[in-house]
């Protein structure tokens, strides 16, 4: 358990439908963050939130919109995807740089199969 | 940003230590190494971190050499468990977490 839930755990979702990851964090960080991990690839920073306001998009296709409401949710809402974008998303939240270095902290994924 | 580099495989007997190398010969002075493993099909967990001087922690030790060039995660007691890939990671100014390919670490019975 490392205070990062995600949820669905598994997901198949049609090109055509429109589903939604979320991501809830118990650890009171103000940064959060997805990754992609696609078959035997590293990961790959998607979007980062920090105080709510998203600082990075790492030129990540418009079918994935984030939405961070509070500090606590993230969300990733997934809209005519292609089957080359199934893959692990995963979720993770740190503190806003402090001194001493900031550890970011994982969920667990979501699997996502795009049929 | 500076870049890890770390071998590709490694196998450690079970029972033994494993010590798993990180090069970072680009990092600066204010830039701290992080190691983190992913055990199959799971999220990224995060093991140790250190600036200068040399780290322990229940799961494993950190060795990083005076210059700061390149680092060791020491894991003192390989089990099965470990078996996973391995992530060294100098986190930028930016703040932001890039992982590389990391070492894939095969415990062996």
């Amino acid at each position: 358990e490392t205070g990062v839930t995600q949820t669905p755990r598994h997901l198949v979702m049609g090109m055509t439908n429109k589903k939604s990851l979320k991501c809830e964090q118990h650890l009171g960080h103000n940064a959060m963050y997805w990754y992609k991990q696609s078959a035997k690839k590293p990961l790959e920073l998607m979007f980062v939130y920090s105080l709510e306001e998203r600082v990075e998009n790492n030129s990540v296709p418009s079918r994935f919109s984030p939405e961070c409401p509070n500090s606590s949710h993230l969300f990733l809402h997934l809209h005519t995807l292609q089957p080359e974008d199934s893959a692990l998303y995963l979720c993770a939240s740190s503190q806003v740089w402090n001194r001493g270095g900031n550890t970011i902290y994982f969920g667990e994924g979501s699997w996502l199969t795009v049929v | 940003d500076a870049k890890t580099t770390q071998p590709t495989s490694m196998d450690c007997a079970e029972g033994r230590a494993a010590n798993l190398p990180c090069n970072h010969s680009t990092i600066s002075g204010n830039e701290y190494v992080y190691w983190y493993r992913q055990i199959h099909s799971q999220g990224p967990q995060y093991i140790i971190h250190g600036l200068k001087n040399n780290e322990t922690n229940e799961m494993a030790s950190l060795i990083i050499t005076e210059d700061r060039k390149s680092s060791t995660l020491i894991l003192p007691h390989a089990t099965l468990r470990d078996t996973a890939v391995y992530y060294c990671i100098v986190l930028n100014t930016g703040n932001q977490f890039y992982f590389g390919t990391g070492t894939s670490l095969t415990v062996i019975p």
